[in-house]
């Protein structure tokens, strides 16, 4: 089966301009999940979509960050206007439903973000 | 809170040598327990998980951890390693009724020839 694959894989933007991220999930999994690791340090939980509906946003660092899953298929991370803080690589990730198996996360090879 | 901590953020092994990646977490209950591994330019690849049963656990490319809960560590082993080994590690535990993974700083891994 195909993984989880993002796009694009390097985004170079000033500050305040507006990034689009997209994540498409393994398919048939309606677990979705964005992740982002900043400066090095460790990957840090956005949130996380069942099917189309946000299920934990927690992590979403602040409004200037929207996460959508339309359909319940692919998802997109707008960041809206950009700050330099936001330079980072950011990771979706899938999996199926289920109390086991929705820890058997797939990570997509990420997009470098870098805000200059 | 849930928390992990991977205290080495370098090592440096010998191609056939043993390796010892340290990994130690903070959770209120039995935790979910991942060893994740990502390679220059690629994804994180899940390499292998502990839910229940058995402590050590086996996964993908000859490597293992043991779940020790006295010690609240999951120590990630290879009796050999190999070039190809050379990649970023992270350490991650899994939260109840949650299904977001919490991840440590990772450690770096390279090998010398």
């Amino acid at each position: 089966e195909a993984g989880v694959t993002q796009f694009p894989s390097h985004s170079v933007i000033e500050k305040g301009q507006t990034v689009t991220l997209r994540c498409d999930p393994i398919s048939g999994h309606d677990n979705l999940y964005w992740y982002r690791r900043v400066m090095g340090k460790e990957i840090k939980f956005l949130l996380h979509f069942v099917k189309e509906s946000k299920q934990d946003e927690s992590g979403m660092p602040n409004n200037r960050f929207l996460a959508e899953r339309t359909g319940g298929t692919y998802s997109t991370l707008k960041v809206q206007p950009a700050e330099l803080e936001d330079s980072g690589v950011y990771f979706c990730a899938s999996s199926r439903r289920g109390e086991i198996s929705s820890y058997e996360q797939y990570f997509g090879p990420g997009t470098r973000l870098t805000v200059t | 809170a849930q928390s992990v901590t991977q205290p080495d953020i370098h090592i440096t092994v010998s191609e056939g040598a043993s390796l010892e990646l340290r990994c130690n977490y903070s959770y209120g209950a039995t935790p979910y327990l991942f060893w994740y591994v990502q390679s220059p330019g690629q994804g994180l690849q899940l390499l292998l998980k502990y839910f229940s049963g058995d402590t050590l656990v086996q996964g993908i490319k000859g490597f293992e951890a043991e779940f020790k809960r006295s010690q609240s560590s999951f120590n990630l082993r290879k009796p050999s390693v190999h070039w190809s080994d050379a990649a970023e590690y992270f350490c991650a535990v899994g939260t109840l009724y949650a299904s977001k993974i919490i991840f440590g700083s990772g450690t770096r891994l390279s090998i010398r020839p």
